[in-house]
């Protein structure tokens, strides 16, 4: 069965520091995808990244950047010199070739303090 | 890009009525939708998965007659939440597998139960 962890409830950090949210997945499947979206408080979510498991290369986009690594089953995501705006919940996804859906870790959420 | 559309944006219902809410995708088609509900400060938690022109699958727990799901047509499918008490009081957001392989999600349904 696809599981997520984001054992991250909640972090604060002070505006302009570097911040990892950290994401686990299990699946027994070897064709998956992973993604990350952002939910600010207005509840819409918006989409950051998606990886197929197939792609081990590390992302980065502006100040946000990902690491996938198959080996421990993980895909953490960084944001650097973070800003206010970044304050939201963040999640973690999976989805299985096989099945189509997709499901959410839990969510860590974000407050960047000015 | 691909757009779903879901309305109403929020609703307040007496306990007892029914509330149906709509998911449209604008510019693709979307043979599998997707349901998911959100309590607050809690993750996203898929509720059904709806198929054009079949049945829906619903996950282990939800109550198929309590949430009806129709998707009639390729661009829509709608979740009817029957008899509605304050407990399903919750956030509902549909998402869609889109022409790109991703999945676009609406915007969600705020639902109030009184």
């Amino acid at each position: 069965a696809q599981k997520v962890t984001q054992a991250q409830t909640e972090i604060s950090v002070v505006e302009k520091e570097d911040v990892t949210l950290d994401c686990v997945y299990e699946t027994r499947d070897t064709t998956y995808y992973l993604f990350w979206y952002k939910q600010p408080p207005s509840g819409e979510l918006v989409f950051l990244i998606r990886r197929n498991s197939f792609d081990e290369q590390n992302e980065i986009s502006g100040r946000y950047s990902w690491n996938f690594q198959k080996s421990t089953s993980s895909f953490n995501f960084t944001i650097t010199a973070s800003q206010v705006v970044d304050s939201a919940v963040y999640f973690c996804a999976l989805s299985e070739a096989r099945n189509d859906k997709i499901i959410f870790g839990k969510g860590t959420r974000l407050h960047i303090l000015p | 890009g691909a757009v779903v559309s879901q309305h109403p944006s929020w609703v307040i219902c007496k306990s007892g009525t029914s509330v149906k809410i709509e998911c449209r995708s604008l510019d693709f088609q979307a043979t599998t939708m997707f349901w998911y509900r959100q309590f607050p400060k809690q993750s996203l938690m898929l509720m059904a998965t709806s198929n054009e022109g079949s049945k829906a699958t619903y996950e282990q727990g939800v109550e198929k007659d309590k949430f009806l799901i129709n998707h009639a047509s390729l661009t829509l499918s709608t979740l009817t939440v029957t008899s509605a008490h304050p407990e399903d009081s919750s956030f509902y957001i549909c998402s869609a597998r889109d022409f790109t392989g991703g999945y676009t999600f609406g915007s969600g349904t705020r639902l109030t139960v009184v």
